[in-house]
């Protein structure tokens, strides 16, 4: 079993839908949770991060649940400008930056 | 702010031939990195330095070596390439703590193609 699993999509969506992407984790003691972006051939960039609370940021919400070790991503009225690949990375277990372990990616193109 | 930058971007190497992929970053960070990304697999990492003069390995080592000599700089060598070495690396580097409150920077990456 892979340690962070994405399903890798790709998702096709209307411009104004909404989207949620779930992504799985193996290691229970993982700390620290986040979504990345990466547009193509471009570096993957930090979207947000994602507390035990929940947090949203405008259209994005990100949820965690522990118990089921799964965190997602909800995007509501999707933009054009939206579509590029989503990145789960999570911290396993030290709160060091060398312990995150990135998902192979949820790709997302929304249609005009 | 230059943040991560990494050269070259694009390099086409004959088996056998090695290089050097340089990484520098102006945030005075403790961490740095590289990673390869391969189709389906998400990015893996290579080697990691949590400050100058130290260096340590990470999930895929093999083929590579790395050194820090600065705080600045990471550059990344690949010492014999193969084709299994094609792929495309990011260098990265961060506070060496991770939490909620940091993030990961990484370089535009390099697309290393091993014939």
């Amino acid at each position: 079993r892979k340690e962070v699993e994405q399903d890798p999509g790709p998702f096709n969506v209307p411009e104004g839908a909404t989207v949620a992407f779930n992504c799985t984790y193996s290691n229970s003691a993982s700390q620290s949770f986040f979504w990345y972006r990466q547009d193509c051939r471009k570096e993957p960039k930090l979207l947000m991060s994602v507390y035990s609370s929940g947090n949203e940021d405008g259209r994005f919400t990100a949820q965690l649940n522990r118990a089921s070790q799964y965190i997602s991503l909800l995007i509501r009225d999707s933009k054009l400008s939206d579509s590029a690949t989503y990145l789960c990375v999570v911290n396993g277990g030290g709160g060091s930056a060398r312990q995150l372990t990135f998902g192979s990616g949820t790709q997302l193109t929304v249609l005009p | 702010n230059a943040g991560v930058t990494q050269t070259p971007k694009f390099q086409v190497l004959k088996t056998g031939q090695s290089m050097t992929l340089q990484c520098a970053q102006d945030m005075n960070h403790e961490y740095m990195s590289w990673y390869r990304q391969d189709p389906g697999m998400g990015l893996r990492l290579i080697h990691y330095s949590v400050g100058a003069g130290i260096t340590d390995q990470g999930e895929v080592p093999n083929g590579y070596n790395v050194s820090r000599s600065t705080t600045e700089d990471f550059p990344l060598r690949l010492l014999s390439a193969a084709p299994s070495q094609t792929s495309v690396y990011f260098c990265a580097s961060s506070y060496a703590g991770l939490n909620s409150g940091n993030t990961i920077y990484f370089g535009e990456g390099s697309w290393l193609t091993v014939v």
